[in-house]
């Protein structure tokens, strides 16, 4: 699976959108771009999923460039219970694991 | 959405006996269970991928005969930490998987997680 590449940690405010970036320079064309996050002490919950088109659904947006070589995962409006490591990872279709990286600890300030 | 449980959330056991953990995909069937161990401030790291009704299959480095993985239905997979000893001591994941693979519907779900603590 293709590498990826997070800030490690960063800092937003609460009710502004938090914008996580993600570098996945040698993705394949057919691996997809996930996006886990995990608050402290509980199982990874799943956030969104895409291969190559934007997608959106109730927790968050999922953007990801034209090569295909970053993502952003969006959190319109962030509160204090997404206070969470995030996780990007790359995963081929026909290959069902998650190889979970270090991720980005966001923390989201009142 | 879809639900994932464990059970127990948190167990304590003495040296050497063994420990079984469960987890079960609530409203969906898992052709398809992962099993991942995560230490303190360490990222989660996959040990074996359980398929339903097969052996499960075990990542590199982590013994087969100590952590034992049953998935005897699409509801199901089992967790048994043989002989533990305090260095199992860890948190214990389990994740099942939904829906069809290279689709906008494939996912993997994750259970809340079971805390080991090997005394």
């Amino acid at each position: 699976d293709a590498k990826t590449t997070q800030p490690p940690s960063m800092d937003c405010a609460e009710g502004r959108a938090a914008n996580l970036p993600c570098n996945h320079s040698t993705i394949s064309g057919n691996e997809y771009v996930y996006w886990y996050r995990q608050i402290h002490s509980q199982g990874p919950q799943y956030i969104i999923h895409g291969l190559k088109n934007n997608e959106t659904n109730e927790m968050a947006s999922l953007i990801i460039t034209e090569d295909r070589k970053s993502s952003t995962l969006i959190l319109p409006h962030a509160t204090l219970r997404d206070t969470a490591v995030y996780y990007c990872i790359v995963r081929v279709g026909w290959d069902y694991k998650l190889s979970f990286g270090a991720g980005t600890t966001v923390t989201v300030r009142a | 959405g879809a639900v994932v449980s464990q059970h127990p959330s948190w167990v304590i056991c003495k040296s050497g006996t063994s420990v079984k953990i469960e987890c079960r995909s609530l409203d969906f069937q898992a052709t398809t269970m992962f099993w991942y161990r995560q230490f303190p401030k360490q990222s989660l790291m996959l040990m074996a991928t359980s398929n339903e009704g097969s052996k499960a299959t075990y990542e590199q480095g982590v013994e087969k005969d100590k952590f034992l993985i049953n998935h005897a239905s699409l509801t199901l997979s089992t967790l048994t930490v043989t002989s533990a000893h305090p260095e199992d001591s860890s948190f214990y994941i389990c994740s099942a998987h939904s829906g069809l693979a290279g689709t906008s519907t494939d996912t993997q779900y994750f259970g809340p997680g079971t805390r080991l603590t090997v005394l």
